[in-house]
Parts: C-alpha cells; structure tokens; sequence
C-alpha cells in the first residue's frame, strides 16, 4: 500500500538556522507532492505544491525539492524564525484527487 | 484566505446521540474531504465527494456517513455516536489543481 514517512522526531532548531524536513514515500510515482503546516487545534495550510518535473521550488524562504528517483522531498525553512515552529505535513495523491498525509513532523525553533 | 467553514468548533455529547457536522464552502470547488485526525496523529481520509451526488469512503473505516446534495455544502452524519469516535474532524476542499483548503475543525468529545 502507498506510505509516506516523514521523521516523527521533533526537530529543534535555533533561530536564523536553516530547518530540513524530510518526506519519503513508497510503491507509488506522484505527479505532484504537497507541503501544509499544520497549528495545535487547526487544519492544515498549503504552503508549496512541486510537480515531478520540477526538482526545485521556492516560496521566500521556503524551498521544496523532489527526487522522483529516490521517492523524496525535502523542505527548507531558510533563516527561520520561532513563529515557524508547528507541525509540517508531506501529502500526495494516489489518484483520483484522493489526497493522503504523513503523519508530520514538528518543528521547534528556539529564539 | 480560504472560504470554508466548520461548525460546531467544539462538540460534547452523550453516548448514543446522533449528530452532524456541518462543512461549506464558498469557492465552488467541486471536490470535498473529510479527514479523522488524533492528537499528535496523521489525517485519514475518512469519506470525499467528486461532486454534487457523488460520494466515496476514504481509506479509513468509519461509521459516519456523509452527503453531496449542494456542491457548497458537506455534511458529516454520526447516527449514533460512541466514545471511540472522540476525535478532531476536518473537512477540506480542492482547488482542482490538488491545493487543498482545511476548515478549522470540530473537536468531537463523546461521553
């Protein structure tokens, strides 16, 4: 069945550093992957959405990448800052706009 | 800012209790979610819709059922609730490009 596995250890951070995040997925080829942050006690909020022809993608100073080869994305908070700190979700879809989360990773950053 | 709406934020109920959780948007998106979420835990993707009369369970089993009879409108039926189905509910819509927009939530408590 499809999976995607995101680091379910906290990462924590100081302020100004760069934040990584991985996501890595398994027995499915997605034309596109998708990043949301995630607040205690809300909904997700989309943040980028990458296609497989794209390898790169940046938002300020947010930058995805996609690896269709290795079956992953990596999410950049560049110079971050401690409102940054929530819960990141990696989503993709299966097929049939049926879109499917990792469980997350939560991010701390320490001012 | 996305236009979809949840309510009630918070719900308490006795055992045995029907209830319904409402979700509506005003975008005219045509595709709708819901998705079961615990504390600290991944979404699962508990019913979705195509569309007006069209409606599909997710990957997770569910009691609940749902219903498409407006496109802005997306209810979420319990017919009779338990304390197992304690949990946040969050409805979303798709942009039809994959970018997904979350309400804010119901938090289910069953006594």
């Amino acid at each position: 069945s499809q999976k995607i596995e995101q680091n379910s250890e906290a990462l924590n951070i100081q302020e100004g550093k760069t934040a990584t995040l991985t996501c890595n997925y398994t027995n499915y080829s997605p034309a596109y992957l998708q990043w949301y942050r995630q607040d205690p006690g809300r909904g997700p909020v989309f943040l980028l959405l990458i296609r497989e022809n794209e390898k790169e993608k940046r938002k300020e100073r947010l930058k995805v990448t996609f690896d269709t080869t290795l079956k992953q994305s990596l999410f950049h908070i560049t110079a971050s800052q401690p409102a940054d700190s929530a819960t990141y979700l990696c989503a993709l879809e299966p097929g049939g706009f049926k879109t499917i989360f990792g469980a997350g990773t939560r991010l701390f950053v320490k001012a | 800012e996305a236009d979809i709406y949840q309510t009630p934020r918070y719900l308490v109920i006795g055992t045995g209790k029907k209830i319904t959780l409402e979700c509506s948007q005003t975008m005219g998106h045509d595709k709708m979610y819901w998705y079961q979420q615990d504390p600290g835990m991944e979404l699962h993707l508990i019913h979705y819709s195509y569309g007006v009369n069209s409606t599909e369970k997710g990957d997770l089993s569910s009691e609940s059922t749902v219903s498409r009879i407006r496109t802005e409108h997306f209810p979420l039926t319990l017919e009779s609730a338990r304390p197992s189905h304690t949990s946040q509910y969050l409805c979303a819509s798709n942009d039809g490009g994959g970018k997904l927009f979350f309400g804010s939530g119901t938090q289910l408590s069953v006594l």
